[in-house]
């Protein structure tokens, strides 16, 4: 069964903080996967997509990496700031196209 | 170019009730799918649909239905609220033609009493 589990389900920083949202799969065979923001009320918003020959995208201070070995992404937030504070989703895409969506991470980044 | 667009924003309904949501996409976009958002599932695929047609379709009962329309705006239909289904109900545009290129309209929010 296709999975895509995220960790933590909820993190607190400081303003200016780095930090990592981590994200595994197991989507088999696996296409590409894509990290959203979703602010409060909002719908998603796309940050960056890998396919599994990509192994690093950056999108300004957002920095998404990806290990196709261990099925592991994680999302890097450099600096972060108070409109970091949002939803963070991860999905992969299988065989037919499938799309299976993590239950997401909710930040929030405090002054 | 006017994003994907989803009306009514709000919607408070009580149970037994039906519902109608709308989605319009990106002018040229003629895929649309349907999300269901709550906090304890995350994102569930609803169907989609493409040129008029449902190309695909998730695991929800025979009460959730869709259709769309020759200018690929698209509804969604719920009929006989339970109160399970409160949760933003998002829909997402795309070419059609590659698929992963989804963009999401702000999502509806129903409410069930």
């Amino acid at each position: 069964k296709n999975q895509v589990e995220q960790s933590p389900q909820s993190l607190i920083i400081l303003e200016g903080k780095n930090c990592t949202l981590q994200c595994n799969y197991t989507v088999s065979p696996f296409s590409n996967l894509r990290w959203y923001k979703q602010d409060t009320g909002r719908g998603p918003v796309s940050l960056t997509i890998m396919t599994f020959s990509e192994n690093t995208k950056s999108n300004g201070r957002y920095t998404a990496t990806l290990d196709a070995d261990t099925k592991q992404s994680s999302l890097h937030i450099t600096a972060s700031q108070l409109s970091d504070s949002a939803s963070y989703i991860c999905r992969a895409v299988g065989a037919g196209n499938m799309l299976t969506f993590g239950g997401g991470t909710r930040l929030m980044v405090k002054p | 170019k006017a994003g994907v667009t989803q009306t009514p924003r709000y919607l408070i309904k009580t149970r037994g009730q039906q519902v109608t949501l709308s989605c319009s996409p990106i002018s040229g976009h003629r895929s649309v799918s349907w999300y269901q958002q709550t906090p304890g599932q995350g994102l569930q695929f609803l169907f989609e649909y493409f040129s008029e047609t449902q190309r695909n379709k998730g695991n929800f009962p025979g009460r959730f239905s869709g259709r769309q329309f020759s200018n690929s705006r698209s509804e969604m239909n719920v009929s006989t609220l339970e109160l399970g289904d409160s949760a933003l109900y998002l829909c997402a545009s795309s070419l059609g033609t590659n698929p992963y290129e989804q963009y999401f309209g702000p999502g509806t929010r129903l409410t069930v009493t």
